[in-house]
């Protein structure tokens, strides 16, 4: 499909374990932008990419949040020594480019349940 | 950022024009207005955008203000497929980050 894709769909873990989520942009999206979604609230904003940089990380919640993007295309969000309260939908969008008037195309997310 | 408030809840009937409102009063002149759904355990969708002008695509069409403080979603003829949460959006000045408000739950009705 055109789509954003992510993966894995659902992944559960025990606290204290590294997950790793992977998100395939549109093909030939320069902008990603990474999102997480709690249960009932709204989208928490996580970082942005333009090609392989990042020059928003202003939203990863703590240093256990890292996330890369490689041949300006995949990336990966990797968060280290889970805790409970990362739990969440974890979104991953993409943009032409990231001007104001791009609108930023979704992925389905990874539910990700920490036990 | 501008602030945008939306009815929590609508019912439409199946097969009528939904039209879904949003005030922002407080939108900035080169702000975009943006509105997305979701479906329960997707991803939100891009419907439509706007700065000034109406604009119509496949999905729906956008009706903005001459002042620019609010806006009409309408999906002409709407079906059970799109009971949603749809959510007005101003863009962010800053970091490009989208911000999601309550949204208004949009409920097709047979």
């Amino acid at each position: 499909g055109a789509g954003v894709s992510q993966s894995p769909s659902n992944k559960v873990t025990e606290k204290g374990k590294d997950v790793e989520l992977r998100c395939d942009p549109i093909s030939g999206h320069t902008a990603l932008y990474w999102y997480r979604q709690s249960l009932g609230q709204g989208l928490e904003f996580l970082i942005y990419f333009q090609g392989n940089s990042a020059p928003d990380k202003s939203g990863l919640p703590s240093d256990r949040f890292s996330a890369e993007r490689t041949g300006g295309s995949v990336s990966t969000l990797t968060i280290q020594r889970t805790q409970q309260e990362d739990s969440a939908v974890y979104l991953c969008a993409s943009s032409l480019e990231g001007a104001r008037n791009q609108p930023q195309h979704f992925g389905d997310g990874t539910r990700l349940s920490i036990l | 950022d501008a602030k945008t408030t939306q009815p929590p809840s609508m019912d439409c009937a199946e097969g009528r024009a939904a039209n879904l409102p949003c005030n922002h009063s407080t939108i900035s002149g080169n702000e975009y207005v943006y509105w997305y759904r979701q479906i329960h355990s997707q991803g939100p969708q891009y419907i439509i955008h706007g700065l000034k002008n109406n604009e119509t695509n496949e999905m729906a069409s956008l009706i903005i203000t001459e002042d620019r403080k609010s806006s009409t979603l309408i999906l002409p003829h709407a079906t059970l497929r799109d009971t949603a949460v749809y959510y007005c959006i101003v863009s962010s000045g800053s970091a490009r980050q989208l911000t999601f408000g309550s949204g208004t739950q949009l409920t097709v009705l047979p």
